[in-house]
């Protein structure tokens, strides 16, 4: 099984101050057609998921643009320009690329 | 508007079976692959099975294969997750997806807890 790695667990940002979120994969994500199916989640407090971030890079609709995603290969990062209160949870990153999918431990984001 | 609305989870003994369903609307269920996700109590998510558009291909992490069984009803708009020879690990809040690749939509939940 891919095993998708990501650090840090926990993740004390102050308001208006940017965090970053890493995500490693035990394989690359890369399919044969040249897709890369890297996807981030975010998980508020008693909620169910919302994706936020697909094809490593591509916002979904109505996600502010201060969330950003990254990588290539085996190396990924979601980036948050500046925090905002309503930003604190979990963040997971998945891929969609080998079976089983696979999800990373998830990143507790929460305000100093 | 796409709604994905679980149901059937509860209380049950340990080696006890339940069924899950899930309601799907607004969206043009059998053109969809549809998956499940479980999250434990306080823990991270994890993917449990996937069922293919119309049924003929299923995928399933190796924790629970051959104990739990996905498909699903296309005229009912319906996925169903079987569980069977349930363990105290199994317990968690089950989530519908839609997909299974980068899922966007997911349902509320449904939670099971496996306790004598």
């Amino acid at each position: 099984d891919v095993v998708m790695t990501q650090s840090p667990l926990s993740l004390p940002v102050t308001l208006g101050q940017p965090a970053s979120i890493s995500c490693r994969s035990s394989q690359s994500l890369v399919t044969s057609g040249g897709n890369t199916y890297l996807t981030w989640f975010q998980q508020r407090p008693g909620q169910s998921p919302r994706r936020l971030i697909y094809d490593v890079s591509n916002r979904d609709s109505g996600v502010p643009d201060r969330f950003s995603g990254s990588g290539s290969g085996t190396d990924f990062t979601l980036k948050i320009s500046r925090v905002e209160a309503e930003d604190v949870g979990v963040y997971y990153c998945m891929q969609g690329t080998h079976w089983p999918r696979t999800f990373g431990q998830g990143t507790k984001v929460e305000i100093k | 508007e796409v709604q994905l609305v679980e149901s059937g989870g509860g209380l049950v003994q340990p080696g006890g079976s339940l069924r899950l369903s899930c309601a799907a609307s607004g969206f043009p269920f059998s053109s969809f692959s549809m998956s499940w996700v479980r999250q434990a109590p306080g823990k991270g998510l994890e993917w449990v099975a996937s069922v293919k558009e119309d049924g003929s291909q299923t995928f399933y992490v190796d924790s629970v294969k051959g104990r739990f069984s996905i498909s699903r009803d296309n005229a009912k708009n319906s996925l169903y997750l079987q569980l069977n020879s349930l363990r105290a690990e199994d317990t968690a809040v089950y989530f519908c997806t839609r997909g299974w690749i980068q899922p966007y939509h997911w349902g509320q939940g449904t939670r099971v807890t496996v306790s004598s």
